[in-house]
């Protein structure tokens, strides 16, 4: 089965400073991978996703993510955080048609 | 506007009472699927479906029941056999077919508390 890791349950930030949310899936054929946020009491939203057309993939909200074949790594950034930014994010990895989430990373945004 | 309409956004029970989740998409999808949300667990599947009438067990399905009677409709029971049912349950689609293959999309959520 499919795993997906998502190092640091809660990361902080400051307003302004970078973004570096880290995922680490394992796979043995090339994945389909995903991001997704998810504000308190609502669902999930489609970030961004990476279908193996380009290994730096750009989502909404100014947020991207790099694919590293060799570091089985779908690590996602954004240079300057927004308060709006502030909700939990969550990996995934698409094998069949099964879809494996990560636990998630809570990120808080400092003023 | 296209979506996924999950009812009620709020539902509470009372021990060994079933209760049915709505999940409803207008996205012309064929897969369905249904997570259990709990806290510092991610996402884990409760039931999905890829066609009409036919529906698998995900990793949690003990206590759950679904139906899949109409393409647009999954609806979830949580029976009383389920141990510890209050959760956060997100219901999702996925087009198998065109151009946008691949990314689920996901309703608003219901949450359930066992009184």
């Amino acid at each position: 089965a499919q795993s997906v890791t998502q190092l640091g349950s809660h990361v902080s930030v400051s307003e302004g400073a970078l973004v570096l949310l880290r995922c680490n899936y394992s796979s043995s054929v090339p994945p389909y991978l995903f991001w997704y946020v998810q504000y308190p009491n609502q669902g999930l939203q489609l970030l961004l996703k990476y279908t193996s057309a380009a290994t730096l993939v750009k989502g909404i909200n100014g947020f991207e993510a790099e694919f590293k074949k060799s570091e089985t790594s779908f690590h996602l950034t954004k240079p300057s955080a927004h308060m709006r930014d502030a909700a939990e994010y969550f990996c995934a990895v698409r094998s069949g048609n099964q879809f494996y989430f990560g636990t998630g990373t809570s990120l808080t945004v400092i003023p | 506007d296209g979506g996924i309409t999950q009812s009620p956004k709020y539902l509470f029970r009372k021990e060994g009472q079933n209760v049915t989740l709505s999940c409803e998409q207008n996205l012309n999808h064929d897969a369905m699927y249904w997570y259990r949300q709990d806290p510092g667990q991610g996402l884990r599947l409760i039931y999905y479906s890829q066609i009409v009438n036919d529906f698998q067990k995900g990793d949690i399905a003990e206590g759950y029941s679904v139906s899949r009677e109409k393409k647009e409709s999954f609806p979830l029971t949580v029976t009383s056999a389920q141990k510890n049912p209050t959760a956060f349950y997100l219901c999702a689609s996925r087009d198998r077919q065109g151009a946008n293959t691949g990314e689920l999309f996901f309703g608003e959520g219901s949450r359930l508390t066992v009184l």
